[in-house]
């Protein structure tokens, strides 16, 4: 079975400071990975995902996530950070090909401090 | 236009009781998830649905069942209810089937707590 391994439970910034977020999973195959984050009293949104092609991708507010095969890894990067970026974020990995059943990671907040 | 809505928001439930969440999604799109979050286990998938036919399922047992209507409109039921049962259960909408990589976008969610 897939596995999603967040290490970042709690992660404590300034703003300006960059940001990088683990991510590794755990799954022999081919994978399509996503980033997602729920800001304060919001709905889960989607940040970023990875399907194929470059496995640079950008996502919305500024913020990239790589895909490194050769080490299960999907991490979230920002530059720097912003006080509105305080939340929680989650990835997730799901199969390639024919099937969408997604596994979540526990998520990792976010906090910034202004 | 309107977004994904899912009612009830809020729902007190009794052990052994059965439970029907409500999910609306946004308008064109025919593809529901349904994922459940707790503190203990964080968030699982539990279905997906498409033009009316469940096309993925996570490891939930049967007392955790769905359909989707003609309209795209989906219910999810949980029967015989037990405490560990009570979570937040969200919904998704997505134009397409999610494998295809089409985003999708969530509610937010319905509150169950099982006494």
């Amino acid at each position: 079975a897939q596995s999603v391994s967040q290490h970042n439970h709690h992660v404590i910034l300034s703003e300006a400071a960059s940001l990088e977020l683990g991510c590794n999973y755990s799954y022999g195959g081919t994978v399509n990975l996503f980033w997602y984050v729920q800001y304060p009293g919001q709905h889960l949104q989607l940040l970023l995902k990875y399907f194929s092609g470059d496995p640079l991708v950008k996502g919305i507010k500024g913020f990239e996530a790589e895909f490194i095969k050769s080490k299960f890894s999907f991490n979230l990067r920002k530059p720097s950070v912003q006080w509105s970026d305080t939340a929680e974020y989650f990835c997730a990995v799901t199969p390639g090909g024919g099937s969408y059943i997604p596994t979540f990671g526990r998520g990792t907040s976010l906090i910034v401090h202004p | 236009k309107a977004g994904v809505t899912q009612t009830p928001r809020y729902l007190i439930k009794t052990r052994g009781q059965q439970v029907t969440l409500s999910c609306s999604p946004i308008s064109g799109h025919r593809s529901v998830s349904w994922y459940q979050q707790t503190p203990g286990q964080g968030l699982q998938f539990l279905f997906e649905y498409f033009s009316e036919t469940q096309r993925n399922k996570g490891n939930f047992p049967g007392r955790f069942s769905g359909r989707q209507f003609s309209n795209s409109r989906s219910e999810m039921n949980v029967s015989t209810l037990e405490l560990g049962d009570s979570a937040l259960y969200l919904c998704a909408s997505s134009s397409g089937q999610a494998l295809s990589g089409n985003t999708i976008y969530f509610g937010e969610g319905s509150w169950l707590t099982v006494v």
